[in-house]
């Protein structure tokens, strides 16, 4: 399964619209572009995947460029309850378990 | 989805003991996993539960520190045995349908907090 680097953590406002990048390089052509939330003492939150160009749902939208090398969680509006661990990962296919990296501590401030 | 609760939430045990955490699920699954995730921390996978066979552990994980059950296709079982401090930290099940429009999308529990004094 292909690494994928991200921001430690980010800061953010109320309101704002917030974009956390990833790198995952190495991916291969059987890998999907995943990401999860976790708030404090909660397990972690599927909040959507992608394998190319743009995915939106009632949460999140996730850009994908043509090389597939990076990707984008764009948050719209965050809120208070928005502060979590954002964890970018890529999945196959054809592998049932996932591996977690460090994640974007992301904190949204009033 | 699926509504997954463990059993106990959390548990502070003395070393050289051993814990077993429980996973249910209210629906039958196909995959079910144990993470471990230490204060602060990432989550690392510690082993795949395979129904009516021997879990699949990860690299840095053995059966006789990790035992795991799963004899069917709602439960799975942990046992954390001869505990020691560096054994604190959150266990957390999770189960995947294989089904569905996305791939590997796992359910969590809440999470087992184990402190091993």
């Amino acid at each position: 399964l292909a690494k994928t680097t991200q921001p430690i953590s980010m800061d953010s406002y109320e309101g704002q619209e917030v974009n956390i990048t990833c790198s995952h390089n190495n991916i291969a052509t059987n890998d999907y572009i995943t990401w999860y939330q976790q708030f404090p003492s909660q397990g972690p939150r599927f909040i959507i995947q992608g394998y190319k160009t743009k995915v939106t749902n009632e949460v999140a939208s996730l850009f994908i460029p043509a090389d597939r090398k990076s990707s984008t969680l764009s948050l719209p509006r965050v809120s208070l309850s928005d502060t979590a661990v954002y964890y970018c990962l890529v999945v196959s296919n054809r592998d049932d378990k996932i591996i977690f990296g460090k994640g974007t501590r992301l904190h949204i401030l009033p | 989805s699926a509504v997954i609760s463990q059993k106990p939430s959390r548990d502070i045990c003395q070393r050289g003991t051993s814990l077993t955490i429980q996973c249910q699920v209210d629906s039958q699954v196909t995959m079910m996993f144990w993470y471990r995730q230490q204060p602060g921390q990432s989550l690392t996978l510690i082993a795949t539960a395979n129904q009516g066979s021997e879990a699949t552990y990860e690299s840095g994980f053995v059966i006789d520190k990790f035992p795991i059950s799963r004899p069917n296709l709602t439960f799975s079982t942990l046992t954390v045995s001869n505990m020691s401090p560096e054994d604190s930290s959150i266990y957390l099940c999770s189960v995947e349908f294989g089904s569905g429009a996305s791939y590997n999308e796992q359910f969590f529990g809440p999470g087992t907090r184990l402190t091993v004094l």
